[in-house]
């Protein structure tokens, strides 16, 4: 069973576009994340959800939003997207802000 | 410039064998060091450590926090085959709960 399943695996699309990511967990985790890995794989947090309350958002532009139906999904929407947002996105689940997380195995956006 | 850095890149062992894995960080405002185990899909959690001294376990497994020296080491006792995979160090960071600096990880691999 796939603890942390984000969908799709590899999205490709044109400028302008808006797409969304998915992002389920079957933890019974309380607190889901957004992040995106940088050109250095470091990963900067964008969006924390904690029991589908928004608790952190860094600072990301408005052309991002997540939506958090129930504490056991999280998915983020991008409008009008750029040539920057080219990234990995990664999904991560935790028991509470500040504890281990689970991570989904990412989505490779590419914007062409 | 923050960084993670671990040591050993790669190491090759026999069942049976004791390994210890480095991990030393230089972060700005630094959080917690996690330690997780990457097989083939996404990282899965081991441990996280934010208190200099305390040791955790888990089963043959354990790791060590030392935020004077700014390093953590992962011991794995009685190696199995199972064992091997990629061992990657965090250090969480920044005045948001979330950020994580990824070193490069530590490939073990367990002979039979």
């Amino acid at each position: 069973d796939t603890a942390v399943s984000q969908t799709p695996k590899y999205l490709v699309t044109q400028m302008g576009n808006d797409k969304s990511i998915k992002c389920e967990q079957n933890l019974g985790h309380d607190t889901m994340y957004w992040y995106k890995q940088d050109s250095k794989k470091f990963l900067k947090i964008m969006f924390s959800y904690n029991n589908k309350e928004l608790i952190i958002n860094e600072t990301v532009p408005n052309r991002f939003s997540p939506k958090s139906p129930d504490k056991a999904h999280l998915n983020l929407h991008i409008n009008s997207l750029e040539l920057g947002d080219s990234a990995v996105y990664f999904c991560a689940s935790s028991s509470g802000v500040g504890y281990g997380y689970t991570f989904g195995s990412g989505t490779r956006l590419t914007v062409v | 410039e923050d960084k993670v850095v671990q040591s050993p890149l790669s190491l090759v062992v026999h069942e049976g064998d004791t390994v210890t894995l480095n991990c030393s960080y230089e972060v700005t405002n630094f959080r917690s060091l996690l330690w997780y185990k990457q097989e083939k899909k996404a990282p899965t959690f081991l441990f996280m450590l934010t208190s200099s001294g305390i040791e955790k376990k888990s089963g043959r497994l354990s790791s060590i926090l030392d935020k004077k020296e700014l390093f953590s080491i992962l011991n794995i006792t009685a190696t199995q085959t199972g064992d091997s995979a990629i061992y990657l160090c965090a250090a969480g960071y920044g005045g948001s709960q979330g950020n994580l600096i990824f070193g490069k990880g530590t490939k073990l691999s367990v002979k039979p």
